[in-house]
Parts: C-alpha cells; sequence; structure tokens
C-alpha cells in the first residue's frame, strides 16, 4: 500500500542523546515535510524539503536538522535531545510544495 | 496571533444535521488552504483542498473560501457518528513553502 512510513511508532530518549527519526514515502511525491503536534499548539512545522537535494526551515526548526539524499527518505534527527522536544512528530509529503499533504502515522518521542 | 485560528469547540450537532467548522487566516498573501481530519490517536487525513473563492463540493463536504475577508469554511452535510473528530483548517504562506495549521475544532456527532 502506497504512502508514508514513519519509525520509530514511538521512543522514550534521554535528554542530550542523539536521535533521528525516519521517513520513506514510495508515492514519488517531490515535496516532503517534517511536524510536531503538542497539546494547545496545533500542528508547526519544522524543516521541509522541495525536492531531492534541497532543505527549508519552517515555523520551529531550532534544535532539530534534516536531509534530503532521494525523493524517497526525509529523516529528522535532533543532535542533542531536551525535555521540550517531547512531543507527536508527522511526517508527511505533497506532490509539489504547497499543495495537500499526506502524513505518516506519527512518532511519539518522549524525552526524559 | 496565530496565522490560523479555529474556534476550539467542542462543537456537537445531531445525527443528520449540517456541521459548520470555520476557519481565519492573518496572510493575506495565503493562496491554498486545506481541511484535514483527525481522530484521535491518528494521523492528519486530507479531506478538502481549496484554491480560489466560491465554494468546493466534494461528497458530504463543502469548502467555502473567501480571500477579502480571509475566511475558510468546511460545511458536512448529512453527518454520521463517523465525522466525529478534530478538524484541522491550514493555509499555506504566500511563498507557498510555509504550512500554518490552526489548532483544530473538536466535533461530536450525536446518534
Amino acid at each position: 500500500i502506497a504512502g508514508i512510513t514513519q519509525a520509530p511508532t514511538s521512543q522514550i530518549l534521554a535528554a542530550g542523546r542523539r536521535m533521528t527519526l525516519r521517513c520513506t514515502q514510495d508515492m514519488r511525491h517531490n515535496a516532503m515535510y517534517w511536524y510536531r503536534q503538542d497539546l494547545g499548539l496545533g500542528l508547526r512545522l519544522i524543516h521541509y524539503s522541495n525536492t531531492a537535494g534541497t532543505t527549508g526551515k519552517g515555523e520551529v526548526p531550532d534544535g532539530y536538522s534534516v536531509s534530503r539524499a532521494n525523493t524517497d527518505d526525509f529523516p529528522l534527527t535532533l543532535a542533542s535531545a531536551v525535555p521540550s522536544q517531547t512531543s507527536v512528530y508527522f511526517c508527511a509529503s505533497s506532490e509539489t510544495l504547497g499543495r495537500g499533504t499526506f502524513f505518516g502515522q506519527g512518532t511519539r518521542l518522549t524525552v526524559v | 496571533q496565530k496565522e490560523v485560528e479555529q474556534n476550539s469547540g467542542p462543537l456537537s450537532v445531531p445525527e443528520g444535521a449540517i456541521a459548520s467548522l470555520n476557519c481565519t487566516y492573518s496572510d493575506r498573501g495565503s493562496q491554498s488552504f486545506f481541511w484535514y481530519r483527525q481522530y484521535s490517536g491518528k494521523s492528519p487525513e486530507l479531506i478538502m483542498s481549496i484554491y480560489s473563492n466560491g465554494d468546493k463540493e466534494d461528497g458530504r463536504f463543502t469548502a467555502q473560501l473567501n480571500k477579502a475577508s480571509q475566511y475558510v469554511s468546511l460545511l458536512i452535510r448529512d453527518s454520521q457518528p463517523s465525522d466525529s473528530a478534530t478538524y484541522l483548517c491550514a493555509a499555506t504562506s504566500n511563498t507557498g513553502n510555509q504550512f500554518y495549521f490552526g489548532t483544530g475544532t473538536s466535533l461530536t456527532v450525536i446518534p
């Protein structure tokens, strides 16, 4: 079934550790996104990629980095996790930037 | 002020009624607007996209856009209990590279 796969589905992480959230899509979409969702704040864009080889900053990029080596994969890295990064993280994709997006199942991350 | 504002609800409607969900946005240059449905513990699901003024209908859903008033709405006709979810409104920036989501409106359809 075509779609977006995120891994892991949940993770408890010690503060200060490095963590990479994985995201793979098989829809050949050009644009990909990472969001975090927090109660009362809604979904906020962390980083996006217009096409393979390019990335851009969203609304809340600090503490996160991304790469887009190919069309299908868009990993999100937390270099040194902090408790405020406890959230549900969603990877998403769309045919082109600015069009309707399709979301992965989410990764629930707890930083302790 | 958030870029996209929604009434958080909760909104309750009886089964078979019309549910009306509203959203305002602050970036006058926004070009694209979306409605997502999110069930508890699940990921958001795209249900409507609208890019020009007026109405767009898809089955029981109608999205309405008024750029002059910076207002987007979603009507759900013949509401069903399975429509009970949180509905998220989203708008792109004028450059199209930023997405702004509202915090969502919780809808409950009462059988």
